[in-house]
């Protein structure tokens, strides 16, 4: 009974490289939130995909950041030409897809540092 | 502006004693609230939630808030605080039924001293 599942924990890229967040939602769970959480502050949405399909993505950066969750496999948040800016800790949520988006389930989150 | 608002940064309290953290919002209508613990270096585990009916809910780990109208708050409580709920505690909210961006505070830290 494994809940939101994130990996990798903790990742170190230097500027101009690619990050790769990945997230596998609870078992029987569609719908799929990513957040980002800068030091000291709170988290905030960036964007809300179902399977094969963006939802709102009102949250995400206009550049270098998009993020995909295809019919089979997690749901990856990719982060292009990473910026010092771009080091924060992400987190995945998860909700059924029935009626109940407001309760998402959190991952651990991945920890990112762009040196 | 639209908000959730945690007012103190930062708590400490001694073990054994009561903790209140304050949360209020300033959105037109009554949104859903809910109360998040973040313990260091891990994930967000939800506390308890208020959709609508009896203002006191009551959550896990002995935790209860309590939703106030009229003060546009829903603050978080326990009678009795123990070493291990130290860690940052956020308050959010969800805006109408079936909305899905979930807006946080930016957090109360809380100590536990001995």
């Amino acid at each position: 009974n494994a809940g939101v599942m994130q990996n990798p924990r903790h990742l170190v890229r230097r500027r101009g490289q690619e990050a790769r967040l990945r997230c596998s939602p609870m078992k029987g769970h569609s719908h799929v939130y990513w957040y980002r959480q800068l030091p000291e502050e709170g988290l905030k949405f960036m964007v809300y995909l179902q399977k094969e399909n963006i939802i709102d993505e009102s949250g995400m950066p206009k550049e270098r950041f998009s993020a995909e969750f295809p019919k089979e496999g997690p749901s990856i948040l990719r982060i292009q030409q990473v910026v010092r800016g771009d080091s924060a800790a992400y987190f995945c949520a998860s909700s059924p897809p029935s009626a109940g988006q407001e309760t998402q389930y959190f991952g651990p989150g991945t920890r990112l540092l762009v040196l | 502006a639209q908000s959730v608002t945690q007012p103190d940064i930062h708590i400490t309290v001694s073990e054994g004693a009561s903790l209140e953290l304050r949360c209020n919002y300033s959105y037109g209508a009554t949104p859903y609230l809910f109360w998040y613990v973040q313990s260091p270096g891990q994930g967000l585990q939800l506390l308890l939630k208020y959709f609508s009916g009896d203002t006191l809910v009551q959550g896990i780990k002995g935790f209860e808030a309590e939703f106030k109208r009229s003060q546009s708050s829903f603050n978080l409580r326990k009678p009795s605080v123990h070493w291990s709920d130290a860690a940052e505690y956020f308050c959010a909210v969800v805006l109408n039924p079936g909305g899905f961006k979930t807006i946080f505070g930016a957090g109360t830290r809380l100590f536990v001293k001995a």
